[in-house]
C-alpha cells in the first residue's frame, strides 16, 4: 500500500462546477497535510497547508482533513479553466514529505 | 524574486557519463531536497539536507550523490547514469527542516539517459 493514495484521474468538469479531489494516507505519525498544484512542465506550488482535522478555507479552495478515516480532500468552488492542472496531496513528518501521484483536472470552458 | 533555480532544464546524456544538476535558492533556506517525478509513481524524495554539510537519504537514493557545501547550493550528482534514471527532477527548499513548512520547488530538470 502506498503511503499516500490518490486517484490519478483525469477528471473533467464544466466551468463553474464544484470539484472534489481526495487522498488517503496511511502514516498517522505524519501530522501535516498539504495540497500542491502543478501546471504542465512546471514545479508544484503550494495551495493549502493544514495541521489539524477539520476544514481550512482560502478563497475558492477548501482543504479538509479527517484524521479518524485518514482522508484528505480539496474542494474547488466555481472552478475556472485556469484551475486545469495536476493536484498533488502530501503528508509530511520530520524531514520527509510523501506525495500522492496527483490527480489531473481539466475544467472545460 | 524568491526562487529555486535548477540547471540544466533539459538534458540528454549517455549511459555512464557523469553529470551534475545544479540547484540554487536565494531565500536563505536551511532545508533543501531533491525529488524525481515519474508517471504513476509521483514525487519521490532522493536526498535531503537539513543544513550545510548535513545530508541524508530519502526514499530512492541509489545511483545519486549530493553535497551541501554552501547554504544556497545543493547539486545532484549522477556518477554513472543509467536509463532508469530518466526522469523529471525537482529541487526544493524550505525555511526550516521541521514538518509542515512550505516547500518551494524549482522548475524541474528533464533528464533522458540513453
Amino acid at each position: 500500500q502506498k503511503e499516500v493514495e490518490q486517484d490519478p484521474g483525469p477528471l473533467s468538469v464544466p466551468e463553474g462546477a464544484i470539484v472534489s479531489l481526495n487522498c488517503t494516507y496511511s502514516n498517522s505519525a505524519f501530522q501535516y497535510f498539504m495540497w500542491y498544484r502543478q501546471y504542465s512542465r512546471k514545479g508544484p506550488e503550494l495551495l493549502m497547508y493544514t495541521y489539524s482535522s477539520g476544514n481550512k478555507e482560502d478563497g475558492r479552495f477548501t482543504a479538509q482533513v479527517d484524521k479518524s478515516s485518514k482522508y484528505i480532500s480539496l474542494f474547488i468552488r466555481d472552478s475556472q479553466p485556469s484551475d486545469s492542472a495536476t493536484y498533488l496531496c502530501a503528508n509530511s513528518g520530520t524531514y520527509k514529505y510523501i506525495f500522492g501521484t496527483g490527480t489531473r483536472l481539466k475544467v472545460l470552458a | 524574486e524568491a526562487q529555486v533555480t535548477q540547471n540544466p532544464r533539459y538534458l540528454i546524456t549517455v549511459t555512464g557519463k557523469k553529470l551534475t544538476v545544479t540547484c540554487s535558492q536565494n531565500m536563505n533556506h536551511e532545508y533543501m531536497s531533491w525529488y524525481r517525478q515519474d508517471p504513476g509513481l509521483g514525487l519521490r524524495q532522493i536526498y535531503y539536507s537539513m543544513n550545510v554539510e548535513v545530508t541524508d537519504k530519502g526514499d530512492v537514493p541509489e545511483g545519486y550523490k549530493v553535497s551541501r557545501k554552501e547554504k544556497r547550493n545543493f547539486p545532484l550528482i549522477l556518477e554513472s547514469p543509467s536509463p532508469n534514471q530518466t526522469s523529471l527532477y525537482f529541487c526544493a527548499s524550505s525555511p526550516r527542516s521541521s514538518s509542515g513548512n512550505t516547500i518551494y520547488f524549482g522548475e524541474g530538470s528533464w533528464l533522458t539517459v540513453v
